[in-house]
């Protein structure tokens, strides 16, 4: 059966600090891979998609980026973290035009 | 940015009611999707529409769509206090691009 992990579940990190959330999915192959970014009682912003290894398309301009080494992991960036990047980061995947299985999330606060 | 926009934001009601949530969108699609997520993660899939067709039933969930309106509904019937959530509904368009809504807060009141 296919699973999604996304790590960590919480972090806390210094403005002007490096970020790095990774994403991995097990049992499939080639899924389109997805990070969104949710503030606190808000919907989804689609930051990144990917329809392969090392195809990135990139929805809002931020101070984020994202990267797709292999063809089942997805990382989510950034050089220097600002206070605006805290929020709920939501990795997921799926092929086709089908349904999205979600990762647990992250939840990032920057101090 | 947010393709679709759901209403009401927030919706309380008593245990055994039906909830319905509405969701409007701009652009054409190829499916409408809805998804539920428990305070703090992730979401899950509930029951996806495709844009030929106009009512899709799973157990207690109605989902309806009306592609001329841009609008879709999604109707729990028989409401339990396991059922208090957020609900989303996300547009799948002609590309790869899946884009969900603001929400809708749900507090079912057992």
């Amino acid at each position: 059966s296919q699973t999604i992990h996304q790590w960590p579940a919480t972090l806390v990190q210094p403005v002007g600090s490096p970020l790095s959330l990774e994403c991995t999915v097990e049992g499939t192959s080639n899924p389109n891979l997805y990070w969104y970014r949710q503030a606190a009682g808000r919907g989804l912003q689609l930051l990144f998609y990917s329809v392969g290894i090392g195809q990135i398309s990139s929805e809002v301009p931020q101070n984020l980026s994202a990267s797709r080494p292999q063809d089942r992991q997805f990382i989510l960036s950034s050089k220097k973290l600002l206070l605006s990047d805290s929020g709920f980061y939501l990795c997921a995947w799926r092929t086709g035009k089908y349904e999205a299985f979600f990762g647990q999330g992250t939840r990032l606060t920057v101090v | 940015s947010q393709q679709g926009e759901e209403d009401p934001q927030a919706l309380s009601i008593q245990e055994g009611e039906n909830a319905t949530m509405n969701c409007s969108y701009k652009t054409s699609i190829n499916n409408l999707q809805w998804y539920r997520q428990n305070s703090g993660r992730g979401l899950v899939h509930l029951i996806l529409i495709r844009s030929n067709e106009r009512e899709k039933h799973s157990g207690r969930l109605r989902v309806t769509l009306d592609t001329s309106k841009k609008s879709s509904s999604l109707l729990i019937t028989a409401s339990r206090a396991a059922d208090t959530a957020s609900y989303f509904c996300a547009t799948d368009d002609a590309g790869n691009m899946l884009t969900f809504g603001g929400g809708t807060r749900l507090m079912v009141k057992p």
